[in-house]
């Protein structure tokens, strides 16, 4: 159990577009959910912390407009990365909170995002 | 805020061999979890073990166990009779026990090598 889907696993998009990412719990509802992004070999950096109903919270620096979090149900939440451009190209990972597993969060695959 | 350090980049063991990862951290909390997660070339984020400040005892888990030094704040993860599977990166990562949910603050990581 405890399984968490990120889709797609890879994008490719041009520059001034914007993309969704989506990240799913399949077998377990996700009261919160985080969003970290990864450059190439570097660490993961929170983004931010979403709950389901409610705003997301984001870490200081990344921009809200830019990286618009929706967290509408229990089992979905996603990312938008509006008017991408190379820059934000990168490696963007999910996470999930499970209120019976006490101590971990749950990641998803990941998505490769290219901005050309 | 807490701080996770990795201070070795890159690391190299035989197979079969022991090898031992570093990590350090800064917090003035006295209750937090710590982890250390694998990532292996797909980029899936991996739980290899997790540690709870309040336990004395070192978590171990079948090939992989730790040294948790509360007082000085450290925890280095050692790797018995290596695996050419082993070969990943490997982060260190802090969790506050409470407040801040379940957001991960991962250090840099370790890149360790495998050789026959």
């Amino acid at each position: 159990g405890a399984v968490v889907s990120q889709h797609p696993s890879w994008v490719i998009c041009k520059s001034g577009t914007s993309v969704k990412i989506e990240c799913r719990s399949l077998d377990f509802q996700a009261t919160t959910m985080f969003w970290y992004r990864q450059f190439p070999k570097q660490s993961l950096m929170l983004m931010a912390t979403s709950n389901e109903g409610s705003k997301a919270t984001y870490e200081q620096g990344v921009e809200k407009d830019k990286f618009l979090i929706n967290h509408a149900s229990l089992t979905l939440s996603t990312l938008t990365v509006t008017s991408a451009h190379p820059e934000d190209s990168s490696f963007y990972i999910c996470s999930a909170r499970w209120a019976r597993a006490n101590t971990e969060a749950f990641f998803g695959q990941g998505t490769r995002l290219t901005v050309v | 805020a807490q701080t996770v350090t990795q201070s070795q980049p890159e690391m190299s063991v035989q197979e079969a061999e022991t090898v031992t990862l570093s990590c350090t951290y800064d917090t003035s909390e006295s209750d937090y979890y710590l982890f250390w997660y694998k990532q292996p070339p797909s980029r899936q984020m991996i739980l290899v073990i997790r540690q709870e400040a309040y336990k004395q005892q070192n978590a171990t888990e079948n090939r992989f166990s730790v040294n948790f030094q509360k007082a000085a704040k450290s925890f280095s993860l050692k790797i018995s009779d290596s695996q050419l599977g082993d070969a990943a990166m490997y982060f260190c990562a802090y969790r506050s026990a409470s407040g801040s949910g379940y957001a991960l603050n991962f250090g840099k990581g370790t890149s360790l090598l495998v050789t026959p």
